[in-house]
Formats: C-alpha cells, sequence, structure tokens
C-alpha cells in the first residue's frame, strides 16, 4: 500500500530556509507515471499547489513561488524534497506531499490527479 | 495561468442534493477532479476524470463538466459529508495544477 510521510522542522526563522522531505513506501520513486508533488494549506485557508517532480528530476513549479523553490529527488532512498527560501509568516501553512498519477486516454491525451497524499506537516515561520 | 472559481460555501438540509460548481474558461475541455477534506485530514479524491469514482466512494457522489462548469453533486446528503471540497485541474499547456478556492458543505 502506497504511503507517503513528510517529515522536517515545524519551525523555521523568518528569511530563513525550510526544508521538507517526503519518504515513499509501498512503491517506487522511480515509476513513469507518476510526479511527486508539493501542496500546501495556510491555515483557513484553500489548497496551494507549489510544484512537482519527475524521478528523471524535471520539475514543475508554480509561478507565485518558483523564485524560491527547489524541488530535488532521491530514487536511491525513495524520497523528495523541498526547500522555500526567504520565508516569512505568508509561508506558515500545513505542507502536505502527494502522488500525482498520470492518465491516459485511449488513443491520445491525458489527465493528473493526486492519488496519494501524505498526512501533512505544519511548518510555522516564526522567530 | 487556468483559473477556477468555487462559491465559498453550500447548505443542504440532511437527505437533499448538494451541487458544488467549479467555474472555468471552457472547462469542458479539462480533465477535473474533486476532493474531499475534513477538519486536520489530507484531502482525499471522490472523483476523478469528471465523472469516475475511486474504489470505496459511494455512488451518492456524482460529477459531471459541461460548457464552463464543472459540478460534484452529493445525493442523499449525510452529516458525514459535511467537509470541504476542492476542484482541480491540470493545465497541460503550461504543465500546471490548479485548484479551486474550495467550497465549505455544511449539513443543516
Amino acid at each position: 500500500q502506497v504511503q507517503l510521510q513528510e517529515s522536517g522542522p515545524g519551525l523555521v526563522k523568518p528569511s530563513q530556509t525550510l526544508s521538507l522531505t517526503c519518504t515513499l513506501s509501498g512503491g517506487s520513486i522511480s515509476s513513469i507515471d507518476y510526479y511527486w508533488s508539493w501542496i500546501r494549506q495556510s491555515p483557513g485557508k484553500g489548497l496551494e499547489w507549489i510544484g512537482y517532480i519527475y524521478y528523471s528530476g524535471t520539475t514543475y513549479y508554480n509561478p507565485s513561488l518558483m523564485s524560491r523553490v527547489t524541488m530535488s529527488i532521491d530514487t536511491s532512498k525513495n524520497q523528495f524534497s523541498l526547500r522555500l527560501s526567504s520565508v516569512t509568516a505568508a509561508d506558515t501553512a500545513v505542507y502536505f506531499c502527494a502522488r500525482l498519477t498520470e492518465k491516459y486516454y485511449y488513443g491520445s491525451g491525458s489527465y493528473r490527479y493526486f492519488d496519494y497524499w501524505g498526512q501533512g506537516s505544519l511548518v510555522t515561520v516564526s522567530s | 495561468s487556468y483559473v477556477a472559481t468555487q462559491p465559498p460555501s453550500v447548505s443542504v438540509a440532511p437527505g437533499q442534493t448538494a451541487t458544488i460548481t467549479c467555474g472555468g474558461s471552457d472547462i469542458r475541455t479539462k480533465s477535473v477532479h474533486w476532493y474531499q477534506q475534513r477538519p486536520g485530514q489530507a484531502p482525499v479524491v471522490v472523483v476523478y476524470d469528471d465523472s469516475s469514482r475511486p474504489s470505496g466512494i459511494p455512488e451518492r457522489l456524482s460529477g459531471s463538466n459541461s460548457g464552463d462548469t464543472a459540478t460534484l453533486t452529493i445525493s442523499r446528503v449525510e452529516a458525514g459529508d459535511e467537509a470541504d471540497y476542492y476542484c482541480q485541474v491540470w493545465d497541460r499547456n503550461s504543465d500546471h495544477v490548479v485548484f479551486g478556492g474550495g467550497t465549505k458543505l455544511t449539513v443543516l
């Protein structure tokens, strides 16, 4: 059974870099049909897509966060990571990692949706 | 970038039908997915590819997509359906994921 687990500091100081790791169990992070994603949710707010990474290392980022986000993947450890630099209080949120699955239509075309999520990790930005 | 718009809240009495919409430009050309999020929990997909249900999701939850609006319909609403619901699309032109703002379903 696929499981995702976030880990990392729960408290980060302003202007520093937030770092989180997501560990996959019950599957391979090198599978070609999946993308490995980060989503966050500020207190009382909606879901915000941060970005995703493919096993090859190709990344796709939300334009609003692109200048501060770096994602990486370690296939040997079945892990992928998020780094968010120059954080402020506005970056306080629950950070979820999730598997973005790509499904193909018969003939042509495809779609992507999140089929597995981690439980979420609260990161507070405060001095 | 693509924008998906949801009503902030929907209220419905138990046993009635709840309709949650997700509006976007020509959204019928996109595959829309719906997530249910209960307080303190991670989201769970309840409908994918407009109208498909993952195993374990009751038939009471159904989806449709036409024109500029995708819809999640919950029939015979129960107290346990009270949650936040989010639509999501993947914009293939930009390879970006877009979430709607979310709709809080209240069961009266």
